[in-house]
């Protein structure tokens, strides 16, 4: 298994307040994602990286930042978080941003926004 | 409009019974095309993927899928089911911009 953990799991919080999720990958991988995963939409792409303090935004950006400070780290902040920001959240990894490389997801966080 | 399009939610079906999960994909999107599978609680692992080449494609946990591009599909498919390939499957694909797009998801169930 590709080398990536998220944390925390699991997260209860209350309608606008920060939330930040960690991604942390022992792969050295170039390029980093953070997807959203709700039922009825398969995953959407909210932000990526392809290098250390080097990011884009993806099709469901608003209402999230990232950082990248190290390769091994992606952050995603929900800087006042909302009920419709409740959701399963994937981090993945790939070795370049080609379509010819594999992405590897991530366990996931679950967030629930109250 | 959807650039990938899985025609199923749910597809239950009986141990042992083959299946066909059904992926379509537009103009919008290239035809390097991809399955994922998530098992629950677990994040996505890639089933198989069509880059060029042969049509068929197979995958891990005997799997495959034929790339048809007249119908603009991507259909999974397995001849016999087990208990333990219950789980979500999602086809995906990069679109003009290079980034990952994936369908809705199909829900495979199998039963006893």
């Amino acid at each position: 298994d590709a080398g990536i953990t998220q944390s925390p799991r699991h997260k209860v919080t209350e309608t606008g307040t920060p939330v930040t999720l960690r991604c942390h990958q022992t792969e050295n991988h170039r390029y980093m994602y953070w997807y959203r995963q709700d039922p009825g939409h398969g995953l959407r792409l909210i932000h990526y990286s392809y290098g250390v303090k080097d990011t884009d935004k993806g099709e469901v950006s608003d209402g999230y930042s990232v950082s990248r400070s190290k390769t091994e780290d992606f952050l995603l902040t929900l800087e006042s978080a909302t009920s419709s920001q409740t959701s399963v959240y994937f981090c993945a990894i790939s070795e370049a941003g080609t379509v010819y490389n594999e992405q590897f997801f991530g366990p996931g966080t679950r967030l629930t926004v109250l | 409009a959807q650039s990938v399009t899985q025609l199923d939610s749910q597809v239950p079906v009986f141990e042992e019974a083959p299946v066909e999960l059904r992926c379509n994909y537009s103009s919008s999107v290239s035809v390097y095309l991809f399955w994922y599978v998530q098992y629950p609680n677990q994040g996505l692992q890639l089933l198989l993927k069509y880059l060029s080449g042969s049509t068929l494609v197979k995958g891990i946990n005997g799997f495959e899928a034929e790339f048809n591009k007249s119908q603009t599909s991507f259909h999974l498919r397995k001849p016999s089911v087990h208990i333990s390939d219950t789980a979500e499957y999602f086809c995906a694909s990069y679109n003009q911009g290079g980034k990952l797009i994936f369908g809705q998801g199909t829900e495979l169930s199998v039963k006893p």
